[in-house]
């Protein structure tokens, strides 16, 4: 079965400056997806971005940014010049690609608090 | 484009009672999944709708928990009768396909549910 693991319970950072955020995964499959969901106060899970196993470039999404090392199962989120909107708890999460019907579920890692101070 | 709605926001109840969430996925979406978040942990799947079947309900407590998606749309979820364990956020998603294309989870705000 697969595990997404966040040893990170909280982070802070300050207003402007760069943060990483730590997640690491054990599967046995060679093909799946990786992603990282922010999850504000209100509670609603947004998605930050998305990485497809068999790219080896990591992907961007404007201020956020991973560092995808697949043979060490790792996938870290890196928030550059940090908004105080950015204050959420952040998921991991992990979904097989396989084509099957009952695969498609995401696994979540426990999620790291993020505050940013001013 | 209207989010996934689910309400209630929050209910309260006491152990041994019922109680029902209803969500609305996004127009057009044909995959519905009713997630489970305790205090402390990442979301867990509950179970998941393609259209109004039922792909996976393997981590379901069916001796208390019960899901129907009538006519492919709208999805309600019961506990009946609740524990304290059962104190949880419970979270709906839909996505507008499934299984191996690149499809986005979206999610609703979530049901905050206290059993005392």
């Amino acid at each position: 079965a697969q595990t997404v693991t966040q040893s990170q319970p909280e982070m802070s950072v300050q207003e402007a400056e760069t943060v990483t955020l730590s997640c690491t995964y054990d599967t046995s499959e060679s093909d799946y997806y990786l992603f990282w969901y922010k999850q504000p106060p209100s509670r609603q899970m947004i998605l930050v971005i998305r990485q497809e196993a068999y790219k080896q470039q990591n992907a961007t999404e404007n201020r956020f940014s991973v560092n995808f090392q697949k043979a060490a199962k790792s996938f870290s989120l890196k928030i550059s010049d940090s908004q105080l909107g950015d204050a959420a708890m952040y998921f991991c999460a992990y979904r097989s690609a396989r084509v099957l019907p009952n695969t498609d579920k995401l696994i979540f890692g426990t999620g790291t608090r993020l505050q940013v101070f001013p | 484009e209207a989010g996934v709605a689910q309400s209630p926001r929050y209910k309260i109840i006491e152990k041994r009672q019922s109680v029902a969430f209803w969500c609305n996925p996004i127009s057009g979406h044909a995959t519905l999944y009713w997630y489970q978040q305790i205090l402390g942990q990442g979301p867990k799947l509950l179970i998941q709708f393609q259209n109004n079947g039922v792909v996976d309900d393997s981590q379901l407590p069916k001796d208390r928990f019960s899901a129907e998606r009538l006519k492919g749309v709208d999805s309600t979820l019961k506990i009946q009768p609740a524990k304290l364990e059962d104190s949880a956020v419970y979270l709906c998603a839909s996505s507008l396909l499934w299984a191996g294309a690149q499809e986005t989870q979206y999610f609703g705000p979530g049901t905050r549910l206290l059993v005392l």
